[in-house]
């Protein structure tokens, strides 16, 4: 049973650029939510997709967006690329929207966006 | 809103010592905890969590953690640590009831020596 799958693994892109990561989610799972986790940080979470909709989004600019398909996976993109845009983006997947205390996530291997 | 604090940004340890990773939180709600590991170059890995129930959790690898709610608290600990707990570890917290999140600590990294 495949768990969260990740694409691609890393990526090099330059200021001003635009990016798509992409998750696949955990069979079963129908939650999916993205982190940046920056270099010697704990993961931020940037928003929550359910039922293709954002439920819920962290303290990151319009610059970010995502979009759920109906087979649960998931997009990230990032527009106009920083420097600081430079981490690992962890995708992470659960069942329910509402319990995730309960049923917790399970998180991707990330991907590793260098921007240069 | 939640925070996580991890006291310690590095732990070092010998080999078959015990060790102890401090986490405090805070919240205004009630709230889940748990503790993640993060192994270099892949995403992280549920070690354990509180939701209810027995202050003391037991999770994967031989670690625990108790749920200390007057302090705030939820320390990690392992009675002796091995060359492969090496590793950094995290803990996160979340609200207990709707569309709740993960809100992580900055992390600890546990560097056990032979």
């Amino acid at each position: 049973d495949a768990g969260v799958t990740q694409s691609p693994t890393h990526l090099i892109k330059t200021r001003g650029q635009q990016v798509t990561l992409r998750c696949s989610p955990k069979s079963g799972h129908d939650t999916v939510s993205w982190y940046q986790q920056a270099l010697g940080q704990g993961p931020q979470f940037i928003f929550q997709y359910y039922e293709e909709e954002e439920r819920q989004r962290g303290n990151f600019p319009d610059r970010f967006s995502g979009h759920q398909f109906p087979n649960y996976s998931s997009e990230l993109n990032v527009n106009a690329l920083l420097l600081g845009d430079s981490a690992l983006y962890l995708c992470a997947s659960s069942s329910d929207a509402g319990a995730v205390g309960i049923y917790g996530y399970t998180f991707g291997s990330g991907t590793r966006l260098t921007v240069v | 809103a939640q925070s996580v604090t991890q006291l310690d940004s590095q732990v070092p340890v010998f080999e078959e010592a015990p060790v102890e990773l401090r986490c405090n939180y805070s919240s205004s709600v009630s709230v889940y905890l748990f503790w993640y590991v993060q192994y270099p170059n892949q995403g992280l890995q549920l070690l354990l969590k509180y939701l209810s129930g027995s202050t003391l959790v037991k999770g994967i690898n031989g670690f625990e953690a108790e749920f200390n709610k007057s302090q705030t608290s939820f320390h990690l600990r392992k009675p002796s640590v091995h060359i492969s707990d090496t590793a950094e570890y995290f803990c996160a917290v979340s609200s207990n009831s709707g569309y709740s999140t993960l809100t992580f600590g900055k992390g600890t990294m546990l560097l056990v020596s032979p």
